[in-house]
């Protein structure tokens, strides 16, 4: 079992908006902002696409966009095109130990 | 342009240790702006956090993991690793090393990762 909680799979079509919710506690999501999305294609590496709550690593789609409020991030897609079809994961640094808990990932399908 | 990459035995029998090398390269692993990290990921499954590490040997383990993993850090060639002793069937995962900004303690590169089987 995961520490963060996500949706085990979204769906939505192209152009539409998706949001995906992570669950934490006041131990981790909730007392920090060190919170990160990444983003897996089928045998690839995790790619960081938010980081900090809300920051986009440079050069990165501005379609892409996350925030908090108390103990649950979310990530909102818009526009969605059929390359977002991917694996998504939230990551949250806690400050103790375990220093990292992630969310158990949610499928998102572009139908 | 930064690169992390993977490398080590693909299969492992019982009992053994799991040995992995990261190999940095396109910025120097002494620099005390970052933490080297090690994760993994089961067939089909998620993300887990294995541990990482500072340029100066501090370290962070996972607690499920504790007493079975060493990391260590080599910065004369620029490279960190991961000992996990005692393996079973469930350490079969792909294992990725990956580099986090101390500021934003984000892990924002990353190896391509490495299938390790652990199979007799």
């Amino acid at each position: 079992q995961s520490a963060l909680t996500q949706p085990a799979s979204v769906s939505g079509s192209p152009g539409q908006s998706i949001t995906i919710s992570c669950t934490g506690t006041s131990s981790d999501i909730g007392t920090h902002n060190y919170v990160s999305w990444y983003q897996q294609h089928p045998g690839k590496a995790p790619k960081l696409i938010i980081y900090n709550v809300s920051y986009r690593p440079s050069g990165f789609s501005s379609r892409f966009s996350g925030s908090k409020s108390g103990n649950t991030a979310s990530l909102t897609i818009s526009g969605l095109q059929a390359e977002d079809e991917a694996d998504y994961y939230c990551s949250s640094y806690t400050g103790f130990s375990p220093q990292w808990v992630f969310g158990g990932g949610t499928k998102l399908t572009v139908v | 342009q930064l690169q992390l990459q993977e490398s080590g035995p693909g299969l492992v029998k019982p009992s053994e240790t799991l040995s992995l090398t990261c190999t940095v390269s396109g910025d120097s692993i002494s620099s005390s702006s970052y933490y080297w990290g090690w994760f993994r990921q089961p067939p089909g499954k998620g993300l887990e956090w294995i541990g990482n590490i500072f340029y100066s040997g501090s370290t962070y383990y996972n607690p499920s993991l504790k007493t079975r993993l060493t990391i260590s850090v080599d910065t004369s060639n620029n490279q960190f690793s991961l000992k996990l002793s005692s393996v079973t069937a469930a350490d079969t995962s792909v294992y990725f090393c990956s580099r986090a900004r101390l500021q934003y303690l984000e892990w924002g590169i990353w190896g391509q990762g490495t299938m390790v089987t652990v199979s007799s």
